[in-house]
């Protein structure tokens, strides 16, 4: 069946550290891949999607690159801040619209 | 603000009771969906629908149902509820029917049952 499995957490990071989340799926033929955010208190956002293998999807300086030989989508970002403090919810969906959601990772960033 | 509105923020009740969870779209927003998550299970996607149709199910038990009406609002029923149905229900809508496009995420509705 489809799933996704992602890094435990927390991460606890330095303001400016690199940042990465992994992500690997499983899924039978080519799922759509979205990198979830969600801040305290708050519903989820949409982080960025890649649709396609080797599709690279970036927003707000994060990016993932959707890799099919290795069923990856590990989330990056060169330059963290405090405001990136959260849970990071890796996701796919295939046919049928159904999503499937990782377990989320917290990410906290100290001054 | 993402726009989308779910009523009530909260709920405590007892277990074996019934409750409505109500959710109203964006406005031109077609599809719903709904979520749980828990401590112990996560981020659940349960239903869709699209335009007053269910379109796709996930992990939704038979004690629950939903429905989404005329004016696109939808309403998850949580019935015979169980000291495990405590979560976080989130919904969240979409101009399209297909799950590729963003969804727009309400900020949830925390149920306790004691």
């Amino acid at each position: 069946g489809n799933s996704v499995t992602q890094m435990e957490g927390p991460v606890t990071l330095s303001e400016e550290a690199f940042l990465t989340i992994n992500c690997t799926y499983t899924a039978t033929g080519y799922p759509s891949l979205f990198w979830y955010v969600q801040y305290p208190g708050e519903g989820l956002q949409l982080l960025l999607k890649a649709t396609k293998a080797d599709d690279k999807g970036s927003n707000k300086g994060f990016e993932a690159t959707y890799r099919k030989e290795t069923t990856s989508f590990h989330l990056e970002k060169g330059s963290v801040q405090v405001s990136d403090s959260a849970v990071y919810f890796c996701a796919l969906t295939h046919t049928g619209n159904q999503f499937y959601f990782g377990t989320g990772t917290s990410l906290t960033v100290i001054p | 603000d993402s726009g989308v509105t779910q009523t009530p923020k909260h709920l405590i009740t007892a277990t074996g009771q019934r409750v409505t969870l109500r959710c109203s779209p964006r406005s031109g927003d077609l599809s719903v969906y709904w979520y749980q998550q828990s401590l112990d299970q996560g981020l659940q996607f349960l239903i869709q629908y699209y335009n007053g149709e269910e379109r796709a199910k996930g992990n939704i038990l038979e004690r629950f149902s939903a429905q989404q009406f005329p004016d696109l609002h939808s309403e998850l029923n949580l019935s015979s509820l169980e000291l495990g149905d405590s979560a976080l229900y989130f919904c969240a809508s979409s101009p399209y029917e297909g799950a590729t496009y963003e969804q727009y995420f309400g900020p949830g509705t925390r149920l306790t049952v004691t």
